[in-house]
């Protein structure tokens, strides 16, 4: 059990460039979720996968944000055109599949900072 | 999910007993009662969570309220490396799965 990875740990982009986040789960774990933090506030939901399907979106994630997990196992987080106000931490999570009241085990984030 | 309500800020003093109040009135029967906490720089940790019967595991006690609509978390002996931010999370058991945080508590451990 090597945790779930995310990478990169920082990045410092310019306003309108695109960005890309991966994460890679605990392995055998089928639910994987992202969520963002701005400085101050606890985490806020974004979207969450089962396996490969993408099960719910948060209206937090705007047509410029898009995320994907194509085999199931890892998972990518991509925001078009950046604006200053998506400058947060990036956190990934991921469980095992079973019903209810399984754990969620955390990434150490990526922190993004757009200028 | 339920809100709960968390005080902003407490302090304690190294060794002592840490006791986190979290308030969930609104609290569903099929609701959990979850805590995590999130150290400087690290995605959050899960610490403890239960129903109605208070529970306790290596890291701390979870005592819930008879009514449920209140809990508390206890760090037996606290030292500095508990100084993080505490988050009380309801969840319903079934279907929705994700984890809604409120702002938590930000505990200072000092020396």
């Amino acid at each position: 059990d090597t945790g779930v990875s995310q990478d990169p740990r920082h990045k410092i982009t310019k306003r309108g460039q695109n960005v890309t986040f991966r994460c890679d789960p605990i392995s055998e774990h089928n639910r994987l979720y992202w969520y963002r933090q701005t400085l101050g506030q606890g985490p806020e939901f974004l979207t969450y996968f089962q396996n490969e399907a993408q099960l719910e979106k948060s209206r937090l994630l705007s047509d410029r944000f898009s995320a994907e997990r194509p085999k199931g196992s890892f998972s990518t987080l991509e925001i078009q055109r950046t604006e200053q106000g998506d400058s947060a931490m990036y956190l990934c999570a991921s469980s095992r599949d079973r019903v209810g009241n399984e754990k969620l085990f955390f990434g150490s984030g990526t922190q993004l900072s757009v200028l | 999910d339920a809100k709960t309500t968390q005080p902003p800020s407490m302090d304690c003093a190294e060794g002592r007993a840490a006791n986190l109040p979290c308030n969930h009135s609104t609290i569903s029967g099929n609701e959990y009662v979850y805590w995590y906490r999130q150290i400087h720089s690290q995605g959050p940790q899960y610490i403890i969570h239960g129903l109605k019967n208070n529970e306790t595991n290596e890291m701390a006690s979870l005592i819930i309220t008879e009514d449920r609509k209140s809990s508390t978390l206890i760090l037996p002996h606290a030292t500095l490396r508990d100084t993080a931010v505490y988050y009380c999370i309801v969840r319903a058991t079934f279907g929705n799965e994700k984890l809604t945080f409120g702002t938590g508590t930000r505990l200072t451990i000092i020396p």
